[in-house]
Formats: structure tokens, sequence, C-alpha cells
């Protein structure tokens, strides 16, 4: 694919369910973002994949948070019980990842609200 | 730990002006730096990176130095138009036990009129 695919580009659920976001990087990407941009805020870093060390969950702000991600392929942001708090645009990038030098690419968004 | 810090924002300017929007960086060891630029209803884009002290980063008439001395990388450009009204972000990719995460600042809105 040309770029970093993310679907869906709108997600509106109920206040209590669980959603799936998928990312899908651009092929050969070892490196894979999941970050969250509330409205008028910058961006919220929530998970870091790089090929097959262990993932940088730091920024996951509750164990309702959780992703996964198969090899160098495909990724998928799952949040549980939503809460209305949790409506904001979530974004994927991936990166080559052969050393910091290179740059990220970003899909354009999953926008999820909570109602 | 590794941080970026932005001007705040909202920055509004008349077209032609000059515009720099501050950003300074702490990180262990020797980051690379970014700015990415999201015009309205679009997402992230580079705009431009520098990969190592006193390189100079540049496109589209913006230009960015990184100062290792001042831990800084401003974002400059000498006339602004209105097409560049957008968000900014200043981001770095610092190695160590952080390698390769990308940690951005806040970001700073720019609105340019005619």
């Amino acid at each position: 694919g040309a770029g970093v695919s993310q679907s869906p580009s709108n997600k509106v659920t109920e206040k209590g369910k669980d959603v799936e976001l998928r990312c899908d990087p651009i092929s050969g990407h070892t490196a894979l973002y999941w970050y969250r941009q509330r409205l008028g805020q910058g961006l919220e870093f929530l998970i870091y994949f790089q090929g097959n060390s262990a993932p940088d969950k730091s920024g996951l702000p509750s164990d309702r948070f959780s992703a996964e991600r198969t090899g160098e392929s495909v990724s998928t942001l799952t949040i549980q019980r939503t809460q209305q708090e949790d409506s904001a645009v979530y974004l994927c990038a991936s990166s080559p990842g052969q050393g910091w030098h290179t740059e990220a690419f970003f899909g354009q968004g999953t926008r999820l609200t909570v109602v | 730990g590794n941080s970026v810090t932005q001007m705040e924002g909202p920055v509004t300017l008349s077209e032609e002006a000059f515009l720099t929007i501050n950003c300074t960086y702490t990180a262990t060891g020797y980051p690379s730096l970014f700015w990415y630029v999201q015009y309205p209803g679009e997402g992230l884009q580079l705009l431009l990176k520098a990969t190592k002290a006193d390189d100079k980063g540049s496109n589209k008439g913006f230009e960015a130095t990184y100062r290792k001395e001042t831990t800084s990388f401003h974002l400059e450009k000498g006339s602004v138009q209105v097409s560049d009204s957008a968000v900014y972000f200043c981001a770095s990719n610092a190695g160590g036990t952080s390698y390769g995460k990308l940690t951005f600042g806040q970001g700073t809105i720019l609105t340019v009129h005619p």
C-alpha cells in the first residue's frame, strides 16, 4: 500500500462497549506507534512496537487499553468498556525503524466518539 | 526522560510576516529532531528534520537548526502565507531505552490572515 491505513475512519460507540481500531503500516516498516489526539490538544503517546522487541506500553492510560501487533504487520488497538473521555482521534504511524534518524509516517486516524 | 516543549499558541500572523515557533528538548544521548505539520482536515506529515548538531533542516521555506548548546530546534519562516495555517509539532527521536520512540510537543496552532 501507499501509506499507513487506519480503519474505521470514524467510529461512534455507546459508553461501556468495547472497540477495536486497526492499523495497516507501510510494508517493511518494523516500528509502529499509536497516539491519541484529543480535540485541540497535542499528541499523547500510547504504545510503541519495534520488530520483535517487547512493546513500550508506558503510554497506555489504563488497563482498559491494549494493543497487539502480529510480526511486522497489522496492529489493533482495543479499548474495553469505553468511557466518554476516550473520545479522540487515534493515530497510527509506522517507521522503517532503522535507527532513530528515520521519520514516522502517519495514517489519517480513527475518530472515536463515545456517546 | 525525553521530552519536547513548544511555545504555546495559538499564533496569529498577517501574510508575509516572519514566523518563529520555539522548541526545546531534553533527551539522553543525541536525538534526531523533527517538525511535523497537520493541515486542516489532513494527517500529520513531516515538514523537516535534522539528525545531528548544527544541521539545518529546510522545506517549503521553513527552516530549523539543531542547536545542541541550547537544546533547541526553533522553526522559522521569513514570509508566511495563508496556506501555512496549520498545527505544527516538534518531535524528538532518541536512543537509549527510548530507542526509536518519537516524543512530540503539544503542538502550536498557526493562523495566517490575508
